[in-house]
């Protein structure tokens, strides 16, 4: 029972390279988001998907894309990493029936 | 526009002692309201959620929330806090008919033995 995946769990870059942050559910649900978690500040979303093919910005998606591959995966790419990037992001899912949404393990990044 | 405000950013109890964690929103509408916990290097828990019906809803772990229309509050409780509480906590809200949820900027709690 996997729930909501995301990979890699931990990552360092340097300033100005690219990665793409990966999330998988196997809950078959509809909406998809992706936050980042910083002290002091809590959860912010950067872009949610309602259902597959949708894509919408959150609070803060400036530096950030998203694909939403199919019904199972999220990811989110950074085109060019800043130190402002660095956080802890988390990957999480909700089901049209469902009300609450369920949480991957994270993927701490971190911008040198 | 949605908000969540956490007032305390970390809760002292002593075990066996009751807790409160506080929380207030702010929302168009018909609000739906949640409880998270973060254990460290973990991800989001849900514990409870409230969406109509009785003021009073509980969770998983012995805890228990209220939702106070007037005071636009969901406080957190446990009549009996253990050590394994520890934890930072999340308050959500997400309105009715939408999509997004709006986190607290969490609240740590620490239950003393």
């Amino acid at each position: 029972n996997a729930g909501v995946t995301q990979t890699p769990k931990f990552q360092v870059l340097k300033t100005g390279q690219s990665m793409t942050l990966q999330c998988a559910q196997d809950m078959n649900h509809n909406s998809m988001y992706w936050y980042r978690q910083d002290p002091g500040m809590g959860l912010r979303l950067i872009y949610y998907s309602a259902s597959e093919g949708t894509t919408d910005k959150g609070e803060v998606p400036n530096g950030y894309n998203v694909s939403r591959l199919n019904k199972r995966e999220f990811s989110l790419r950074l085109e060019s990493a800043a130190p402002s990037q660095t956080s802890v992001y988390f990957c999480a899912s909700k089901d049209n029936t469902g009300i609450a949404a369920f949480f991957g393990q994270g993927t701490r990044l971190t911008v040198v | 526009a949605q908000s969540v405000a956490q007032p305390e950013d970390q809760v002292n109890v002593a075990e066996g002692n009751p807790l409160t964690v506080k929380c207030t929103y702010s929302v168009s509408g018909n609000p739906y309201l949640f409880w998270y916990v973060q254990y460290p290097n973990r991800g989001l828990q849900f514990l409870l959620k409230y969406i109509t019906g009785d003021n009073l809803v509980k969770g998983s772990y012995g805890f228990e929330a209220e939702f106070n229309k007037s005071q636009t509050s969901f406080h957190l409780k446990k009549p009996s806090a253990l050590v394994s509480d520890s934890a930072l906590y999340f308050c959500a809200v997400r309105a009715a008919g939408t999509y997004k949820y709006i986190f607290g900027t969490g609240t740590r709690l620490k239950v003393l033995a």
